[in-house]
């Protein structure tokens, strides 16, 4: 059973614009939400991240809005640029278990020039 | 700042081969070490989690015959590929865990088997 999911699973968007990236999770006990961004031969790297206490987490362009009571979150990037083409992973992990993290297979972001 | 090193960064090895990769924290003292793994066209799969000084916790599907787990210090940890078949051919990625419970990711060691 897949317990973090995202969708789409590609997502191809014009510069300017603003891309929404799905996640969705299974396990009501996870309390920490880290979003990873990783480029072509690379290895995934931090890029933001949420706790339950707050539904919304800003960072420049990138925001995380988060629904407790449905399970579910999103990343917004607003103003796209070619430079954000990446694969994003949600994930998810629980407390004290922080090493524990469960990833989501990952959006294909794809941005246009 | 906080770094992590992976070595090889990537290898070749042949069927039924071993072999063995390195984690290394540099800046902070790594109190865990969680191994992951992506595949090619799938996510990241926790093999393990190695904490000093307490017994290596291997997920459903890892085993520690197949990826047995060193992690002699608060900097440094390795696991091997054991009997490497072409389904273990991946990314191999080390989290280092700090006391704060903020995971560093190093740059993973990509193991191609033939």
């Amino acid at each position: 059973q897949q317990q973090v999911r995202q969708s789409p699973q590609s997502l191809t968007v014009w510069e300017g614009e603003t891309a929404i990236l799905n996640c969705s999770y299974e396990d009501s006990t996870f309390d920490y939400f880290p979003w990873y961004w990783q480029f072509p031969r690379e290895s995934p790297a931090l890029l933001i991240a949420i706790r339950p206490v707050s539904n919304k987490k800003e960072d420049g362009r990138f925001t995380i809005f988060f629904n407790k009571r449905e399970k579910k979150l999103s990343l917004h990037i607003t103003d796209s640029q070619p430079g954000d083409s990446a694969t994003y992973f949600c994930a998810a992990s629980r407390g004290t278990n922080a090493y524990k993290v469960i990833f989501g297979k990952g959006t294909h972001l794809h941005v246009l020039p | 700042g906080a770094l992590v090193y992976q070595y090889p960064r990537r290898t070749i090895c042949k069927s039924g081969t071993s072999m063995r990769m390195e984690c290394q924290a540099v800046g902070f003292q790594a109190t865990s070490v969680a191994w992951y793994r992506q595949s090619p066209q799938k996510t990241f799969e926790l093999i393990a989690l190695s904490t000093v000084n307490s017994a290596i916790k291997y997920e459903q599907n890892f085993t520690q015959e197949k990826f047995p787990i060193s992690h002699p210090n608060l900097s440094f940890s390795s696991m091997t590929v054991l009997n490497a078949y072409l389904e273990d051919r991946g990314l191999y990625l080390c989290g280092a865990l700090t006391g704060k419970n903020t995971q560093y990711f190093g740059p993973g060691t990509r193991l191609l088997v033939l």
